[in-house]
């Protein structure tokens, strides 16, 4: 049965690093078949699209936050991390990872629009302050 | 980016009725549109993928539609379990973007 858990600290002081990590058990983040992705959700607001990775390390990252954003994995561990830079107030939000499906060759042309979010964490919250 | 537009925001609805919800997108996204449900405190749970195809072990009663840039989720007869909020999310191009999505509460 497919689990995603992340980890990492509920609190944040601003314009620290955010590190989290979600460990995935009952399939394997090296599967061809699936990127990996990291969403959140302010407090009582709707969903964002952080980035994706892929087993191969190729990754997506959404232009709002991609400066700040690095997505790695660890195959060896069956898990992959979230780093989010100069974090304020407006980053406190719960941080879910999920399994993206491709919608077709995902080594040769990425996720592609037939991708879809088909498992999600039960998310953890970030609270940013000092 | 493309916007998600979703309506209403929230919908006030009693067990057995048929309740439709909309996404509109601001260009088109062909049948790229996804729909998830959400509960509080829970993370968001996948219905419908390629604006109308059932995920696996999702009830019947909900059924998608649309292309182009205006989709529907349909409930045919909502069941108590069925009180959430929906959002609909496109994949046809990077950023992914959700609506705001639509409160389902009980009448």
């Amino acid at each position: 049965q497919l689990q995603l858990q992340e980890s990492g600290p509920g609190l944040v002081k601003p314009s620290e690093t955010l590190s989290l990590t979600c460990s995935v058990s009952g399939d394997s983040i090296s599967s061809r078949t699936y990127y990996w992705g990291w969403i959140r959700q302010p407090p009582g607001k709707g969903l964002e699209w952080i980035g994706n990775i892929y087993y191969s390390g190729t990754t997506y990252y959404s232009p709002s936050l991609k400066s700040r954003v690095t997505m790695s994995h660890d195959k060896s561990k069956n898990d992959f991390s979230l780093k989010l830079t100069s974090m304020t107030a407006a980053d406190t939000a719960v941080y879910f990872c999920a399994r993206l499906l491709c919608g077709g060759d995902c080594f040769l042309s990425g996720p592609g629009p037939l991708a879809f979010f088909d498992f999600w964490s039960q998310g953890t919250l970030v609270t940013v302050s000092s | 980016d493309i916007q998600l537009t979703q309506s209403p925001s929230s919908l006030s609805a009693s067990v057995g009725d048929r309740v439709t919800i909309t996404c509109r997108a601001g260009r088109s996204i062909n049948t790229y549109l996804n729909w998830y449900q959400q509960k509080p405190g829970k993370a968001p749970k996948l219905l419908i993928y390629a604006a109308s195809s059932l995920q696996s072990g999702v009830p019947s009663r909900f059924t998608g539609s649309g292309s182009v840039t205006d989709f529907t989720l349909t409930i045919s007869s909502l069941q108590p379990e069925d009180f959430a909020t929906y959002y609909c999310q496109q994949s046809y191009s990077s950023p992914y973007t959700f609506g705001q999505g639509t409160k389902l509460e009980i009448k």
